[in-house]
């Protein structure tokens, strides 16, 4: 069994449009997060969530928005999409914060 | 071969070398630090952690060298083979939050 799984994995879509990317994890963790990973491969932190609290919420446009219904759950809704969202999002899990953190594969968006 | 702090993005070595990666934290708060292993497509892996606590930690081929005096980080892998060409990142922990730092592709040659 996959120990944190999202989904898509690759997500095309048009300037404008609104998705959203879907992150479960069976560890039983208490925390996760969403990465953001640009083409240069620098990882930077966007939301983290502890048992379904907001504890990190950086410096991302409004158009994002998580959604984390139970703590095994956190989705990333995403509106307006811009070219500039093109990246890889990772959805990342950990037993507290601060713990090592267990990755997704990542989705791959691609804003045409 | 060695990387030299974060403006050297990219580390090519001979299979069987050793490898030494480095990085350079900014965060004196920092307290846990971990090296992840980032292979084409996939997710960052965990290698290996330590404690601010310590100054070395040994796993199977891995070595973590933390010098909290200048804030720097290092991991050495032994032996290095085809299979670990990836990219490396140091990441720290201060807090709730987990900070990664700019990775470095490392590619092993035949």
């Amino acid at each position: 069994d996959t120990a944190v799984s999202q989904t898509p994995k690759y997500l095309v879509t048009q300037m404008g449009n609104d998705k959203s990317i879907k992150c479960e994890q069976n560890l039983g963790h208490d925390t996760m997060y969403w990465y953001k990973q640009d083409s240069k491969k620098f990882l930077k932190i966007m939301f983290s969530y502890n048992n379904k609290e907001l504890i990190i919420n950086e410096t991302v446009p409004n158009r994002f928005s998580p959604k984390s219904p139970d703590k095994a759950h956190l989705n990333l809704h995403i509106n307006s999409l811009e070219l500039g969202d093109s990246a890889v999002y990772f959805c990342a899990s950990s037993r507290d914060r601060g713990s090592e953190a267990f990755f997704g594969q990542g989705t791959r968006l691609t804003v045409v | 071969g060695e990387s030299v702090g974060l403006h050297l993005p990219t580390l090519s070595v001979q299979e069987g070398d050793n490898s030494i990666i480095n990085c350079a934290y900014s965060n004196s708060a920092s307290d846990y630090f971990i090296w992840y292993k980032q292979e084409s497509g996939k997710g960052p892996q965990f290698i290996i952690d330590i404690r601010s606590n310590m100054d070395k930690r040994q796993g199977q081929r891995v070595t973590v060298l933390l010098n909290k005096t200048v804030k720097h980080l290092s991991l050495q892998i032994a032996a290095t083979q085809p299979g670990d060409s990836a990219v490396y990142f140091c990441a720290e922990t201060s807090g709730s939050r987990l900070t990664f730092g700019e990775g470095t592709q490392l590619t092993v040659n035949p």
